[in-house]
């Protein structure tokens, strides 16, 4: 089973500010299987970046994704109020799924 | 519109059964793979497995192989999750999730969660 793991654990930037998250597989995935989401507190995680650098419907275009093979990068151009959240990397190879164990973005 | 909603928070006791729902509307139930997912307090994301409600192809994750089981009913659009026992410590938020895999794979809608909580 692929094994993802996100950096840094926690990030603390103020609004404006550039937001860099990593993503780095145990082994090679395919960058169409490779996906991003954010969850805020009480809320059901949202789809924000799949097959590793398009944007989901609706998903403003601050957020942009990047990479291949184990190394992936969620970037956020400018941080808004409303981006502090937790943010998940997932994967999908063989029927198996699974999820980085998260990036919290908070308020400086 | 793409909807997924799940039935209500739970209480139980430990060793008791227990099944939750997921609905879908606004799309082809029977197209689309439906996966689970367990967020523990304060923790992380956590697959759990997934089914084709077409032909009720189920796949698990290791981790949740024999601990739970998923079905689903084609006919009324709904997707199950069920423990035969429940331990304290499933105790979590469940989550269902529509999953898209055409060229790539991803979960495009998600229910909005079932809290389950396992307390004597």
């Amino acid at each position: 089973e692929i094994v993802l793991t996100q950096s840094p654990g926690t990030l603390s930037l103020s609004p404006g500010e550039r937001a860099t998250l990593s993503c780095r597989a145990s082994q090679s995935v395919s960058s169409s299987y490779l996906a991003w989401y954010q969850q805020k507190p009480g809320q059901a995680p949202r789809l924000l970046i799949y097959g590793a650098s398009s944007r989901a419907t609706g998903i403003p275009d601050r957020f942009s994704g990047s990479g291949s093979g184990t190394d992936f990068t969620l970037t956020i151009s400018r941080l808004e109020p409303e981006d502090f959240a937790v943010y998940y990397c997932q994967q999908y190879d063989s029927s198996s799924w699974t999820f980085g164990q998260g990036t919290k973005v908070e308020i400086k | 519109e793409v909807q997924l909603v799940q039935s209500g928070a739970e209480v139980k006791k430990p060793g008791e059964s227990l099944k939750i729902s997921c609905k879908g509307s606004g799309y082809s139930f029977t197209s689309y793979w439906i996966g689970w997912v367990r967020q523990m307090a304060g923790k992380g994301l956590e697959w759990m497995g997934i089914i084709y409600p077409g032909n009720s192809e189920t796949r698990y994750s290791p981790s949740f192989q024999g601990q739970v089981t998923i079905s689903a009913d084609k006919s009324i659009s709904t997707a199950y999750l069920q423990w035969s026992s429940l331990k304290a410590s499933d105790t979590a938020i469940y989550y269902c999730a529509r999953l898209y895999c055409g060229g790539s794979c991803y979960s495009d809608s998600w229910g909005q969660g079932t809290l389950v909580t396992v307390s004597s």
